[in-house]
């Protein structure tokens, strides 16, 4: 059974619009969860991280995070081609050291 | 600053060569890591080390050896690797409490990777 669970997309947004990227995660145990975008031939860059219960902002992205439902997603507002990227879901558990990465899904912003 | 570097970018090896892949990180990170991605893969992790020591190997074939000679380095010395090996090979760097209980909400920041074939 996959740890951290996302649809690998790819998922198509025209420009202007909000994407949404969604991941699941099977240890309730889990403390910390994070979004990094990774272009392709690039190294993960951190866009979000979130810990509590509820929504997070930051410019045009925001993740929410729901414990009970073990659901992590990011919104990204007024999408832009350079959005397009894969989005990695991250989640920490079980020892805090190790961090599990889901398979990423694959944005594509359509100008 | 959060700016972790490795090198080489990109490094071209046979199977009988031993050579190294470098990390550098001068944010005071007491942890750092190797991961493995292959392509339309996630990071797989390799090795961590916390405060110099390593802290978790993810049970890696022994022809990749790490080590942490100080805080701000990781090295990767890499020997008879095999074709199957070609992969981005990734450094990152978090913050790590001694006493363990930072809640695990540190960050990881990656490195540019180092784009390995083996031939």
């Amino acid at each position: 059974q996959k740890e951290v669970e996302q649809n690998s997309g790819p998922l198509s947004v025209p420009e202007g619009a909000i994407a949404s990227l969604n991941c699941t995660y099977s240890d309730r145990g889990s403390q910390s969860f994070f979004w990094y975008r990774q272009y392709s031939g690039k190294s993960p860059e951190l866009i979000m991280s979130i810990y509590s219960n509820g929504d997070k902002e930051d410019g045009r992205f925001t993740a929410q995070l729901n414990k009970a439902s073990q659901y992590v997603s990011l919104l990204i507002r007024d999408s832009q081609p350079s959005d397009s990227a894969t989005y990695l879901c991250a989640v920490r558990s079980g020892g805090y050291q190790k961090v599990t990465f889901g398979i990423g899904t694959k944005l594509q912003v359509i100008p | 600053d959060t700016e972790v570097t490795q090198t080489p970018k990109h490094l071209v090896m046979g199977m009988t060569n031993k050579k190294s892949l470098k990390c550098e990180q001068h944010m005071g990170h007491r942890a750092m890591y190797w991961y493995k991605q292959k392509a339309k893969k996630p990071p797989e992790l390799m090795f961590v080390y916390s405060y110099e020591k390593l802290s978790i190997n993810e049970s890696v074939p022994s022809r990749f050896s790490p080590e942490c000679p100080n805080s701000s380095l990781l090295n990767l010395h890499l020997h008879a690797l095999q074709p199957e090996d070609s992969a981005l090979y990734l450094c990152a760097s978090s913050q790590e409490p001694r006493t363990g209980t930072g809640g695990g909400r540190e960050t990881q920041y990656f490195g540019p990777g180092t784009r390995l074939l083996v031939l």
